[in-house]
């Protein structure tokens, strides 16, 4: 059912690599998400946008980037990767229609990232 | 202070049972959507159900359905005859359009299906 795609599904990578996350919804979604997530632990929000050309950072603090020049696309990036980098990146995104509370968050299927 | 608060880090339920997952919630918006999602090992995120903050009866979709005590703030899902399929990692989650409209999420609870 959902319409949001992330790649890769999975990426190993040595440290100090630069890396980018794809993540792609063709839903034409205003709102879109970054949440991290080591393993059976809760989501964190590490950035999201409202639309093109804005970006925010979340609750978490994170090394990492986004950008959103099409509706569609919100890429995260880091520059350097480390070990500590290592957890799952999942995108999301969801509607916006004004201050409803019904919107939910479709989900991508997440990027495995483990930095060795 | 936390804003989803799920203190069943674990939970396990016999086959063909009933489980209840337990969910409150902190919001002083009188307008909120709270939201469960099920997490199987494969890593995606399954919406399961809404509940509106406005609403008057309890929401269900299928074998789910969410006990929602508004004065109580707490939103508890409920599986009824439990499938092996329901082992997964089960997250409350809550909206507040005031706020963002940003959605906070529970540390979630680990249910595991017994045959």
């Amino acid at each position: 059912e959902a319409d949001i795609y992330q790649t890769p599904r999975y990426l190993v990578i040595g440290t100090g690599k630069k890396i980018t996350l794809e993540c792609s919804q063709t839903m034409g979604h205003d709102k879109m998400y970054w949440y991290q997530q080591d393993p059976g632990m809760e989501l964190h929000l590490i950035h999201y946008s409202y639309g093109v050309n804005s970006t925010e950072k979340g609750d978490l603090s994170s090394e990492s980037t986004v950008s959103r020049i099409r509706t569609e696309h919100f890429p995260l990036t880091l520059e350097s990767a480390r070990p500590s980098h290592t957890s799952q990146y999942l995108c999301a995104s969801s509607a916006d229609r004004g201050q409803s509370t019904n919107e939910k968050l479709f989900f991508g299927s997440g990027t495995q990232l483990s930095v060795l | 202070a936390q804003k989803i608060t799920q203190t069943q880090p674990g939970m396990f339920v016999q086959e063909k049972e009933a489980v209840t997952l337990d969910c409150t919630y902190d919001t002083s918006d009188p307008s909120y959507g709270l939201f469960w999602y099920k997490q199987p090992s494969s890593g995606e995120m399954i919406f399961l159900i809404y509940q509106g903050s406005y609403d008057q009866q309890n929401a269900t979709e299928g074998r789910y359905s969410l006990n929602f005590q508004k004065a109580r703030k707490s939103a508890n899902l409920v599986i009824s005859a439990s499938q092996l399929g329901d082992s997964a990692m089960y997250f409350c989650a809550m909206r507040e359009p005031y706020n963002f409209n940003k959605f906070y999420f529970g540390s979630g609870t680990k249910l595991n299906v017994k045959p």
